[in-house]
This record gives C-alpha cells, sequence and structure tokens, in this order.
C-alpha cells in the first residue's frame, strides 16, 4: 500500500507559524493537496497543486515542496485555524491514485 | 456553485451491501471526477473510489473487490455500492467532486453504521 505520513499533532500560539509535514515516496512526482477538517464539518480544500491557493482561502495559507515531503504552513495562526489537515496525493504507479495522509490536529494554545 | 448531498439508509446489517446515492445540483455532473470518501468516527479520511461521467472508474485497492460506483447522468446522481459489509466499515460517508484541483466540493456527510 502506499501511504502518506503526517504527525500526528501540531500546537502553536496565537501569531505564530504552523508547519504540517506530509511525507510519501511519490511525492517528487505527484501533487499534493490539502485540507483542513472542523469537528462536524466536511473538509475543505485549502491548497492544491502543492501550493496554490483556491479562491477565498486566506493568504496566510501556503503550500510547497521538497523532495519527498510536502509542507502545509499556516502564517500568522489564528484560533478559527484549530482544525485536523489532511493531505492527499498519488502513488506514481497508478496503483493507488488517491490516497489521504494520516492527519493532523493543529492546536492554538 | 455546485452542490451534493447524499442519502441513503443510516443502518446496515453485517453482510449485507451498503447503498448510498449522491444527488449533484448547480452544475452538471457530465464532466470532473465523483468520489467516495468516508471517515470512521474519530479516525481519518478513506478514498473509496471515483467515477468519470463516462462511467470510467478507479477504486482503492484494499475495497475493489467489495465496491461498485455508478452513475446516472439523466438524473445528475452517482451511486456507491459496498457489499458484505462489516462493522468496520461504521464511517461518515461523502460524496465530492474531485478533479485536477484537488476534492473542491464535499456533501455533508451521511452516517452509515453497520450493526445488526
Amino acid at each position: 500500500s502506499y501511504e502518506l505520513t503526517q504527525p500526528p499533532s501540531v500546537s502553536v500560539s496565537p501569531g505564530q507559524t504552523a508547519r504540517i509535514t506530509c511525507s510519501g515516496d511519490a511525492l517528487p512526482k505527484q501533487y499534493a493537496y490539502w485540507y483542513q477538517q472542523k469537528p462536524g464539518q466536511a473538509p475543505v480544500l485549502v491548497i492544491y497543486k502543492d501550493s496554490e491557493r483556491p479562491s477565498g482561502i486566506p493568504e496566510r495559507f501556503s503550500g510547497s515542496s521538497s523532495g519527498t515531503t510536502v509542507t502545509l504552513t499556516i502564517s500568522g495562526v489564528q484560533a478559527e485555524d484549530e482544525a485536523d489537515y489532511y493531505c492527499q496525493s498519488a502513488d506514481s504507479s497508478g496503483t493507488y491514485p488517491s490516497v489521504f495522509g494520516t492527519g493532523t490536529k493543529v492546536t492554538v494554545l | 456553485q455546485v452542490q451534493l448531498q447524499e442519502s441513503g439508509p443510516g443502518l446496515v446489517k453485517p453482510s449485507e451491501t451498503l447503498s448510498l446515492t449522491c444527488t449533484v445540483s448547480g452544475g452538471s455532473i457530465s464532466s470532473y471526477y465523483w468520489s467516495w470518501i468516508r471517515q470512521p468516527p474519530g479516525k481519518g479520511l478513506e478514498w473509496i473510489g471515483y467515477i468519470y461521467y463516462s462511467g470510467s472508474t478507479n477504486y482503492n485497492p484494499s475495497l475493489k473487490s467489495r465496491v461498485t460506483i455508478s452513475v446516472d447522468t439523466s438524473k445528475n446522481q452517482f451511486s456507491l455500492k459496498l457489499s458484505s459489509v462489516t462493522a468496520a466499515d461504521t464511517a461518515v460517508y461523502y460524496c465530492a467532486r474531485e478533479g485536477v484541483r484537488g476534492v473542491n466540493a464535499w456533501g455533508q456527510g451521511t452516517l452509515v453504521t453497520v450493526s445488526s
């Protein structure tokens, strides 16, 4: 199976920067996507194609890629950013066309 | 703005087949990939599979033997069938629209419990 590994949790104070990593062997060849999910709600896309931001998503959300790791950065974290975050990508062979990461709980202290 | 709504039984007996339908409104189903994604209570997201409006499908290999996704373009609907369910299939099931820009539209999700 193909796995995307994220840290289980990240804690950050308001106004600081949160960085969430996602690691996977195929990430140098496949785009990554990031989703925010708040309790009881459906996920929301916050980054697509590694670093593109959908309309309506605040500029404090950004994405980057380096080798087998992609990173979601939240600059100037606000209380409303407390949520679970998931990366999504695919393997390089086409066997796993879509896989979600293990998820990261972001806690705003 | 496209909207998606799941419908179907909230309770399914073990060994039976889970069946859900997603109705798409505010846009045509005749483009994009249309996906099913699930989330067991307290756990992470799991991609089940998707269908293109033409009918071509792609499934999660771990579920492939039990999953069928179909589309009815005349009704702007697509459906999920998951056979031989067990308690491990208890989850919130989301229907969604997926494209090169990611999953950019989601239904509200529907909880399906597998129990006798």
